[in-house]
């Protein structure tokens, strides 16, 4: 498997603009985490799903951040509209629940996409 | 409530000296505990994990962790650093298979002098 992959690795972008951020979670994986990490946070879970449903967003800041998660394989994360300190770097990440040995708190992640709001 | 403390923010060492990075938990489940490691402008990698079976666990790199119950500590440790350990060490908890209380530590950043 190629592991949790995530696009764009960079994004730069302006003040008010909409920003996207996807995600393909490892094949066969029924959880799915969104994470932001910055320097004064540290790492904030923002959401996760279960077999696609939203489970807990309590980490999302504001109305202005969205997630969905269309079927099993595709996850995105939308900022609209962005502000300066939305700058951060976003991870996504997924799990099997049940996995033996493992569990569904045993996360894998993508290599983020850092996102600069200027 | 669970909670997990990183004790240091930066630790350095020399090159060929031995790792500790200290964490310790609050769980009012019997936790599983994880390490995990990120190298600089990369993602997450899970290090080792404590799964309510042997206390004393191996990771990758040579690295290890001891589970004490009644120190509510799991640090990490690896006798002979290497330049390639210099990276930010998470420490986490949740309750065993919970998806739903997964929490990070602060981080520890480990720094190789060498």
């Amino acid at each position: 498997d190629a592991g949790v992959i995530q696009s764009p690795r960079h994004e730069v972008t302006e003040m008010g603009q909409e920003v996207t951020l996807r995600c393909k979670p490892i094949s066969g994986h029924d959880y799915l985490f969104w994470y932001r990490q910055t320097m004064m946070r540290g790492l904030e879970l923002l959401i996760y799903f279960n077999n696609n449903v939203p489970i807990d967003d309590s980490g999302m800041p504001e109305d202005r951040f969205s997630a969905k998660m269309p079927n099993a394989s595709f996850s995105t994360l939308k900022i609209q509209p962005s502000e300066p300190r939305d700058s951060a770097v976003y991870f996504c990440a997924s799990s099997l629940y049940g996995d033996r040995g493992s569990g569904a708190n045993v996360l894998t992640f993508g290599a983020g996409s850092r996102l600069t709001v200027l | 409530a669970q909670s997990v403390t990183q004790l240091d923010s930066h630790v350095s060492v020399s090159e060929g000296t031995p790792v500790l990075l200290r964490c310790n938990y609050s769980s009012s489940y019997s936790p599983s505990l994880f390490w995990y490691v990120q190298h600089p402008n990369k993602g997450l990698q899970l290090l080792l994990k404590y799964t309510s079976a042997a206390t004393l666990v191996k990771g990758i790199n040579g690295f290890e962790a001891e589970f004490k119950k009644s120190e509510t500590s799991f640090h990490l440790t690896k006798p002979s650093a290497h330049m390639s350990d210099a990276a930010e060490y998470f420490c986490v908890v949740s309750e065993y298979s919970s998806a739903s209380k997964i929490i990070f530590g602060s981080g520890t950043r480990l720094s190789i002098r060498p």
